[in-house]
This record gives C-alpha cells, structure tokens and sequence, in this order.
C-alpha cells in the first residue's frame, strides 16, 4: 500500500539514550517533514525537508537532527533523549497534487 | 507569525444535533486551510480543504467549511453528528514562508458526541 510508514510505533527511553525514528514514503514526494504531537498544543515542525540533501528547522528543532539522503526515506535523530521529548511524533509526506499524508504515528516515553 | 486559533478545546453534543468547530487563522498572505481529525490512537485524516474558488467546502463523512476572508475564519460544520464522530479535530493553515511551504496546526477541538 502506498503512503506513510513509521517505525517504531511505541518506544521507552531512558535519559540520555539515543534513537532514530524511521520515516519512508513511497510516492517519490519531495516534500517531507516531522511533527510532534502534545496535548493542548496541536502538531508542532520539528524539521522538513524539500528534497534529498536538503533539510530545515521547523519551529521546535532543539535536541533532533534530521538527513534526507534519499527521496524515500527522512529519519529523525534524538541525541540525547529527554522527558520533554515524551510525545506523539508524526512524520508526513506532501505533495501539490495530494497535499500531506501522514503516517501513524510514533508514541515516544523518555523515563 | 502565522497562527491558528481553535476556539473551542472540547465540545460536548448529543447524537443528531448539530455541531460547529471553530478555527480563526492569522496570516497577512494568501493561505491554504484545511480540517483533519484524529480518532483515538490513529493519525491525522484529511477531512477537508480550501484551496481556492468556492468559499464552502464539503469533505468527507458529511462535514463542511466554510472560508471567509473577511473574518479570518474557517469554521468546519455538521448538520447531525454521530457517536463515531467522536474525535479530535485540528484546523491548520499552510503557509509560504522563505519559499517553502509549512502547515501550521491549532491546538486541536475535542468533539464528544454522547447517546
């Protein structure tokens, strides 16, 4: 099926501990961006990108690092995990034609 | 900045009666507006979209928009609710900003619909 796949969908953390969130796409969009999700506040960008090699900070960059080195694949990095990163993370894939599509989602707890 | 205001964080509403959601945006350019709803442990589903042309908009599940410049608002409507529209609902604006686009979300409007 096409669309938006993330992995993993839940994952523990404890301080300190690094992880990638997987994000792939297979509707060859070059438009693709990170969101986090906390209650009373909507999805806020963390990162987007717009092409291979080519990324950008959103509104909450602070503590992740993005690549883009294919067009199908746009990981999210978390250095050093923080409680403050406990959230829902939303990865999505646009295009002018089919706007956003988004994928279902990564339940993060950082203990 | 651009920003999205949901006027309403939760709204309570029996089954078959009717129900607004409303969202006011701000943005001193041209913007794309669209509503997505979340039901419980899911991700975000295109409800609806306002591109251009036609200021009422119909989206799936029988809701619909209605864009109006001059108030700044976009607020999504549905005549008569069901339990299984029970959900969070997020308005959100895109905007063209350093020759990029971003989709900027309100907070998000819980829509409880009791028996």
């Amino acid at each position: 099926n096409a669309g938006v796949t993330q992995t993993p969908k839940f994952q523990v953390l404890k301080t300190g501990q690094s992880m990638t969130l997987q994000c792939a796409q297979d509707m060859n969009h070059e438009y693709m961006s990170w969101y986090r999700q906390d209650p009373g506040m909507g999805l806020r960008l963390i990162h987007y990108s717009v092409g291979a090699g080519i990324t950008d900070q959103g509104e909450v960059p602070n503590g992740y690092n993005v690549s883009r080195s294919t067009t199908e694949d746009f990981p999210l990095r978390l250095l050093s995990a923080a409680p403050s990163q406990t959230s829902v993370y939303f990865c999505a894939s646009t295009s002018r034609a089919y706007g956003y599509t988004f994928g279902s989602g990564t339940r993060l707890t950082v203990v | 900045a651009q920003s999205v205001t949901q006027l309403d964080s939760q709204v309570p509403v029996f089954e078959e009666a009717p129900v607004e959601l409303r969202c006011n945006y701000s943005s001193s350019v041209s913007v794309y507006l669209f509503w997505y709803v979340q039901y419980p442990n899911q991700g975000l589903q295109l409800l609806l979209k306002y591109l251009s042309g036609s200021t009422l908009v119909k989206g799936i599940n029988g809701f619909e928009a209605e864009f109006n410049k001059s108030q700044t608002s976009f607020h999504l409507r549905k005549p008569s609710v069901h339990i299984s529209d029970t959900a969070e609902y997020f308005c959100a604006v895109e905007v063209f900003s350093g020759g990029y686009n971003k989709l900027i979300f309100g907070a998000g409007t819980r829509l409880a619909v009791h028996p």
